[in-house]
């Protein structure tokens, strides 16, 4: 069964505090892994679209890369308003317009 | 461009009631997308519309139903609401050109309880 399997559910640093956050996926063909941002109470916000394995991509203090079976979300001297919901999502070559969502890494950045 | 909008933001049904949640958007994309979220859970697709006039299930289709008139307007409806609707509903749209990848934009959401 396709799926996507995000870790850890939580993650708690402190200003300053690299680390990654991981996402491992399970599909017959990767068309496209996703990297959104979910602020609470808002709509998931696109970060970055990673289409094969060895692409990375950045933005500010986020860096993506993709595996052929997992992609990490690197956050470099993260600051409190990095702190939210970080959600990653596959699509299959052939799957329509089918999105399988992880269930997402809640990241809280403490000054 | 305000993006994707929805209304009403919050709401409160009995059950047994119907409503329909709205959803526009501005950015003239031709695919549409109703999710449902719940707390601890991965978005799960309930219907989709890859142009006026189509539309077709999802991953949680049973006890919505689309409609899609427009480019711009995506209405989901609830019929005979249930608790198991309780859950934040988030509509999104994208466009799907020649990369064919499905970079999906997402409105605030409507957070809905059923009583």
């Amino acid at each position: 069964e396709d799926q996507v399997t995000q870790s850890p559910e939580a993650l708690r640093l402190q200003e300053g505090e690299s680390s990654s956050l991981n996402c491992s996926y399970t599909v017959s063909g990767l068309r496209g892994l996703f990297w959104y941002r979910q602020d609470p109470g808002k709509g998931p916000e696109f970060l970055f679209t990673l289409y094969s394995a060895g692409e990375e991509k950045e933005k500010e203090r986020l860096k993506a890369t993709l595996t052929k079976k997992e992609s990490f979300l690197h956050i470099t001297a993260p600051k409190p308003e990095d702190s939210a919901t970080y959600l990653c999502a596959v699509q299959e070559e052939t799957g329509g317009f089918k999105t399988i969502f992880g269930a997402g890494t809640r990241l809280f950045v403490k000054a | 461009n305000a993006g994707v909008t929805q209304t009403p933001k919050f709401r409160i049904l009995k059950i047994g009631q119907s409503m329909t949640l709205q959803c526009t958007q501005d950015m003239n994309h031709n695919y549409m997308y109703w999710y449902r979220q719940d707390p601890g859970m991965g978005l799960k697709l309930i219907y989709y519309s890859v142009g006026a006039g189509i539309t077709d299930k999802g991953e949680v289709p049973n006890g919505y139903n689309v409609s899609r008139s427009t480019t711009e307007d995506f209405p989901l409806r609830l019929e005979l609401a249930a608790p198991s609707q309780t859950s934040v509903y988030f509509c999104a749209s994208s466009y799907l050109g020649g990369r064919a990848t499905d970079t999906q934009y997402f409105g605030p959401g409507t957070r809905l309880t059923v009583l």
